[in-house]
C-alpha cells in the first residue's frame, strides 16, 4: 500500500500566519492517464471530513482561496495563506492513484 | 443541497453482523461511484470499499475483505455495507462518500458509529 507521510504532525500558529503542511508518498502518484490524484481534507472536531483540495491543486467549490495545493510526483504541500480561526482541525492528505486509496496520518493545526 | 445520510450503527457483540445504509439526495446517486471510509475512536481515516455507479465493480481493503460487502439500489437512492464477523477493531465511525471521475471525494455523510464489544 501507499504509505503517506505528512509532517508536522502539529502545527501551532498565529491568526495570519501562513503555513504549510508537507504530504510525502512511498511512490509516484502520477497515474498513466496523466492525473495525480492527491487529495486535501479537513476534519474540524466532532465532524465529518471537508474536502479542500483535489487533483492536487484544485479547489473544492465553496472552499476559500486562502488554501492552497502543490507538488507533483511524491511531494504535494497545502499551503494556507493567512490562518483564521475556522481553520483549526486536522488536515489529511489522501492518495486515489493506486488501490486501495490512503490516508496521511494527520495534521493537526492548532490556533495561538 | 447534496446529502449523504447514515445509519444503521450500533453496539454488537463480536461475531455478529450489521448492516450500514446511506442514503443520497440532491444528485444524480446513480451516476457515481461511492465508498464507505471508517475511522476508529482517535485514530486516522482508513478506505474500506468502493463500489462503483453501476454495481459493475467493488474493492475492499484487505482488513475487510471477505467479511464486508458494498452493495448499492439506485432505485432507492442507498448504499449498504454489510458487516459480518464483526471484531473490536471494526469499531469505529463509518462515513460514505460520493466520488467523482477526477477522484474527488467531494461530498462525506455526518458518520454512524459502530461498537464491537462484549
Amino acid at each position: 500500500d501507499v504509505v503517506l507521510t505528512q509532517t508536522p504532525p502539529t502545527l501551532l500558529a498565529t491568526i495570519g500566519q501562513s503555513v504549510s503542511i508537507s504530504c510525502r508518498s512511498s511512490q509516484s502518484l502520477l497515474h498513466s492517464n496523466g492525473n495525480t490524484y492527491l487529495n486535501w481534507l479537513l476534519q474540524r472536531t466532532g465532524q465529518s471530513p471537508q474536502p479542500l483540495i483535489y487533483l492536487v491543486s484544485k479547489l473544492e467549490s465553496g472552499v476559500p482561496n486562502r488554501f492552497s495545493g502543490s507538488g507533483s510526483g511524491t511531494d504535494f504541500t497545502l499551503k494556507i495563506s493567512g490562518v483564521e480561526a475556522e481553520d483549526l482541525g486536522v488536515y489529511y492528505c489522501m492518495q486515489f492513484t493506486h488501490y486501495p486509496p490512503t490516508f496521511g496520518s494527520g495534521t493537526k493545526l492548532e490556533i495561538k | 443541497e447534496v446529502q449523504l445520510v447514515e445509519s444503521g450503527g450500533g453496539l454488537v457483540k463480536p461475531g455478529s453482523s450489521l448492516k450500514l445504509s446511506c442514503v443520497a439526495s440532491g444528485f444524480t446517486f446513480s451516476s457515481y461511484g461511492m465508498h464507505w471510509i471508517r475511522q476508529a475512536p482517535k485514530k486516522g481515516l482508513e478506505w474500506i470499499a468502493l463500489i462503483y455507479y453501476d454495481s459493475s465493480n467493488k474493492y475492499y481493503a484487505d482488513s475487510v475483505k471477505g467479511r464486508f460487502t458494498i452493495s448499492r439500489d439506485n432505485s432507492k437512492n442507498t448504499l449498504y455495507l454489510e458487516m459480518n464477523s464483526l471484531r473490536s477493531e471494526d469499531t469505529a465511525m463509518y462515513y460514505c462518500a460520493k466520488i467523482t471521475g477526477s477522484g474527488d471525494f467531494d461530498y462525506w455523510g455526518q458518520g454512524v458509529m459502530v461498537t464491537v464489544s462484549s
